[in-house]
């Protein structure tokens, strides 16, 4: 069955520090993958998709097929990063299965 | 509307009260979540719909809880006989045909005392 573990439930950093949240998937198809991004008081909302292979606000995440990852990577954290972020998988019939989140702190 | 809109946006009401949650998906979107989110928690897989298909329904805490909607249109979920482990934000999100991204609501807060 599918499914989507992010094993990291708070994560604190120094500003300036690189941050990467954890993300690892099973899904027997063709996987397509996504993080969220909950900032204090805002709506979930879309950060970055796999297949788009771009860098929002200085975020990467590279799928790894042979190892089930999509992590979620910044060389440099800002305060202003400070957020949950959720990773989620496509799968069947355009259904999105989300991880159980990664609260991030940057400590300034 | 330009996005999915949940009401009310807070709901205060006591313990073995019924509440009923509304979300307003995007227009034309098959695909529709409900998700609870406690206090510092991450998200609670709740219900899915999609078309007119059977809706998901393993998410479903206990039979307390319960969700409708009528084809692509408005979805209700209704907590009876409320409990203060009900209280949560409330999220919906709804995602259309051969549109991969969730687009989701602000949530209704809710607090049971």
């Amino acid at each position: 069955a599918q499914r989507v573990t992010q094993p990291e439930k708070l994560l604190s950093v120094f500003k300036g520090a690189p941050v990467e949240l954890k993300c690892n998937y099973s899904y027997s198809g063709s996987p397509e993958l996504f993080w969220y991004v909950q900032y204090s008081r805002q709506r979930l909302q879309l950060l970055l998709r796999h297949i788009s292979r771009e860098s929002i606000k200085g975020f990467t995440a590279d799928l790894n097929k042979g190892e089930t990852s999509f992590h979620l990577k910044k060389p440099f954290a800002q305060e202003e990063d400070s957020a949950m972020y959720y990773c989620a998988l496509l799968y069947g019939n355009n259904r999105l299965a989300f991880g159980k989140g990664n609260q991030v702190v940057v400590i300034p | 509307g330009a996005g999915v809109s949940q009401s009310p946006s807070n709901k205060v009401t006591e313990k073995g009260k019924d509440v009923e949650l509304r979300c307003d998906p995007i227009s034309g979107h098959t695909a529709l979540y409900w998700y609870r989110q406690r206090l510092g928690q991450g998200l609670e897989f709740l219900i899915y719909f999609q078309g007119n298909s059977a809706p998901d329904k393993s998410g479903l805490p206990s039979d307390r809880f319960s969700a409708e909607r009528t084809g692509e249109s408005v979805s209700t979920l209704t907590i009876q006989r409320t409990q203060q482990e009900d209280s949560a934000v409330y999220l919906c999100a709804s995602s259309g045909q051969g549109i991969t991204e969730a687009f989701f609501g602000q949530g209704t807060r809710l607090t049971v005392v």
